[in-house]
């Protein structure tokens, strides 16, 4: 149980274009979802937490128009990253949170890398 | 404010030999911790979890840790190491009490096993 896909695993784009990564929640309702960015070695980094059918709250320093985020339902998060350039290029993760329970379940992540 | 410091980048070694990754922490109040394991260009998986119930945490795949209070650490065993162990270890704790924190993410410490 408690699975979370992500969608692409990886994906390669021109600079300028706009790139969306699929989050889901195979088998559980995730009431919170998360999304995180990492560096080459580097530790996850919070960008933004979205509760379903809410607006998403962004970490300070996080572009809100550039890193757009939809929780449209209680399986599905979307992170779509306009106008990419080359230093948006990271591995994204989410996570997923269900009820009040404090575990969050991870996604296998999506490599991006913009040209 | 919540956080945690894994003492050390980086710890090697041999395949059969006890496994010890060090975590401290700092907390306002009582903390839910956790440790998850990435392996490379991969996800996060939940090794084991302590919520305020027993201070020895079993978790998966042979780990356990031991919540100690009095030395706010939360250290990371394994009695004997296996090579498919070889990965990023990351001690995280929740940044409120009770259910509803974000995960504030150790620095990582990466595990070596050599055959």
């Amino acid at each position: 149980g408690a699975v979370v896909s992500q969608h692409p695993s990886w994906v390669i784009c021109k600079s300028g274009t706009s790139v969306k990564i699929e989050c889901r929640s195979l088998d559980f309702q995730a009431t919170t979802m998360f999304w995180y960015r990492q560096f080459p070695k580097q530790s996850l980094m919070l960008m933004a937490t979205s509760n379903e059918g809410s607006k998403a709250t962004y970490e300070q320093g996080v572009e809100k128009d550039k890193f757009l985020i939809n929780h449209a339902s209680l399986t599905l998060s979307t992170l779509t990253v306009t106008s990419a350039h080359p230093e948006d290029s990271s591995f994204y993760i989410c996570s997923a949170r269900y009820g009040t329970r404090d575990t969050q379940y991870f996604g296998p992540g999506t490599r991006l890398t913009v040209l | 404010a919540q956080s945690v410091t894994q003492l050390d980048s980086h710890v090697s070694v041999s395949e059969g030999t006890p496994v010890l990754l060090r975590c401290n922490y700092s907390s306002s109040y009582s903390p839910s911790l956790f440790w998850y394991v990435q392996h490379p260009n991969k996800g996060l998986q939940l090794l084991l979890k302590y919520t305020s119930a027993a201070t020895l945490v079993k978790g998966i795949n042979g780990f356990e840790a031991e919540f100690k209070k009095s030395e706010t650490s939360f250290h990371l065993t394994k009695p004997s190491a296996h090579m498919s162990d070889a990965a990023e270890y990351f001690c995280v704790v929740s940044d409120q009490g009770g259910s509803q924190g974000n995960l504030i993410f150790g620095k990582g410490t990466k595990l070596s096993v050599k055959p």
